[in-house]
């Protein structure tokens, strides 16, 4: 069972409309969690990073959050772009090794 | 700055040929990672080298072999390839490791490998 849980699988939103993707975790003991960004054929790039003493952390339009007791965060986009179309995957990492466990990722559609 | 480049981007073997997946970093980074990615899943560790002169297996090591050339460099070999190991790779380098907080890891381009 995948460590990282994300949802929804998929959404289409209207361009200049919000949107909040979830990701929950079982990941234990945590050290950190972050966001991606995937561009179709390109690799993964950081959005946010966030430690277990932080619960909010910003990039621009993109607001991560996180609740270290629930084991969950969110990251919402503000007024979308056609550029956000992308598939945002949640990381978090162990704090005892070097590895990150990998949600499987939301893919976002903007449309116009 | 090159970031974390990969070579190829794109290739495609027949069934128990072998290939080796390159990967080098600019960064000066101790850490670098191999992943592959699948539909539907998250990327999945293959093999990772905490820092130069070491490597450990990652979730999904069966059928890989990876070796640490320097610190620049992280390769990935397939020595009989087979269709199951058609994805997409990425290589990842980090600056020292997940243990110290804060640190990001930074991914290449990928390398997508089909296998018929």
């Amino acid at each position: 069972k995948n460590q990282v849980e994300q949802s929804p699988q998929s959404l289409i939103i209207l361009e200049g409309k919000n949107c909040t993707l979830q990701c929950n975790y079982t990941v234990s003991p945590f050290s950190n969690l972050r966001w991606y960004k995937q561009d179709t054929g390109r690799g993964p790039v950081s959005l946010t990073i966030m430690t277990f003493s932080e619960n909010t952390k910003s990039n621009g339009r993109y607001t991560a959050t996180l609740d270290a007791d629930t084991k969950q965060s969110s990251l919402h986009i503000t007024a979308s772009q056609l550029s956000d179309s992308a598939s945002y995957i949640c990381v978090v990492s162990f704090a005892n090794d070097y590895k990150l466990s990998f949600g499987a990722g939301t893919t976002v559609t903007v449309r116009a | 700055n090159a970031g974390v480049t990969q070579t190829p981007k794109f290739q495609v073997l027949k069934t128990g040929q072998s290939m080796t997946l390159q990967c080098a970093q600019d960064m000066n980074h101790n850490s670098m990672y191999w992943y592959r990615q699948d539909p539907g899943m998250g990327l999945r560790l293959i093999y990772y080298s905490a820092s130069e002169g070491t490597t450990d297996k990652g979730e999904v090591p069966n059928g890989y072999n990876v070796s640490r050339l320097n610190k620049r460099e992280f390769s990935l070999r397939l020595e009989s390839a087979a269709p199951s190991q058609t994805s997409v790779y990425f290589c990842a380098s980090s600056p020292r490791g997940d243990r110290v907080i804060g640190t990001e890891a930074f991914f290449g381009q990928g390398t997508r490998l089909t296998v018929v």
